[in-house]
């Protein structure tokens, strides 16, 4: 099956600086969602984003689908980002509209 | 709009016994899916309901099993609980290729 890999796996930051996060995958995908888990164990919806960059907020991304990557970039990090990304590739095949996600980069920003 | 509910929020269950998880799906999502997180990993997929009907399943045994009802909620249960079903289970909806939604989830512990 396909392969999701993030980097960095930890992340420790300053609140107020910026940071990109890695997504790889190793195989076409009909499209590619991040999430935020907090610590509550919620998933909230950041992107979906099968390609080009898109922007909301402190927050961006980018899906090159072409070379098998997106990449997450949070700018002014504040505490309230701490927490868990996942990115998450979206396959229509045999085991249906699944999402394979990737083992996420576990963020800690601090005051 | 209602987003996706699930109950009960936290469940502890001893080995051998079963349990039924419940989902209500986010109002227009016609399609549910259920995802399995244990501690520090990412979500994996266990199956997806559509039209009442399973359309695709994970690497997961008969034991997890489910249901889909006409109003879209669904059901998923365990028997036989081994101490690895322990996690935090996950419920999503959709429509179409729209992104998934999340539910906050169930953490079950099996002692």
């Amino acid at each position: 099956g396909i392969q999701v890999e993030q980097s960095p796996p930890d992340l420790i930051l300053q609140e107020g600086a910026n940071s990109t996060l890695r997504c790889n995958f190793s195989d076409s995908v009909n499209n590619l969602q991040w999430f935020h888990q907090n610590p509550w164990g919620q998933l909230i919806n950041l992107f979906y984003i099968p390609s080009g960059t898109k922007q909301n907020g402190r927050l961006s991304a980018t899906t090159v689908a072409t070379e098998r990557y997106s990449l997450l970039y949070i700018s002014s990090s504040q505490t309230t980002d701490s927490g868990v990304y996942f990115c998450a590739v979206f396959m229509n095949n045999n085991a249906g509209n699944m999402l394979t996600f990737g083992g996420g980069t576990r963020l800690m920003v601090k005051p | 709009e209602t987003g996706v509910t699930q109950s009960p929020t936290h469940l502890i269950k001893t080995r051998g016994q079963q349990v039924t998880l419940r989902c209500s799906s986010q109002s227009g999502h016609n399609t549910v899916s259920w995802y399995q997180q244990a501690l520090g990993q990412g979500p994996q997929f266990i199956f997806q309901y559509y039209r009442e009907e399973e359309n695709g399943r994970g690497n997961f045994p008969p034991r997890f099993s489910g249901l889909q009802f006409p109003n879209y909620s669904s059901e998923l249960n365990v028997n036989a609980l081994e101490l690895d079903d322990s996690a935090l289970y996950l419920c999503a909806s959709s429509f179409g290729g729209s992104p998934l939604h999340f539910g906050n989830g169930t953490r079950l512990t099996v002692t």
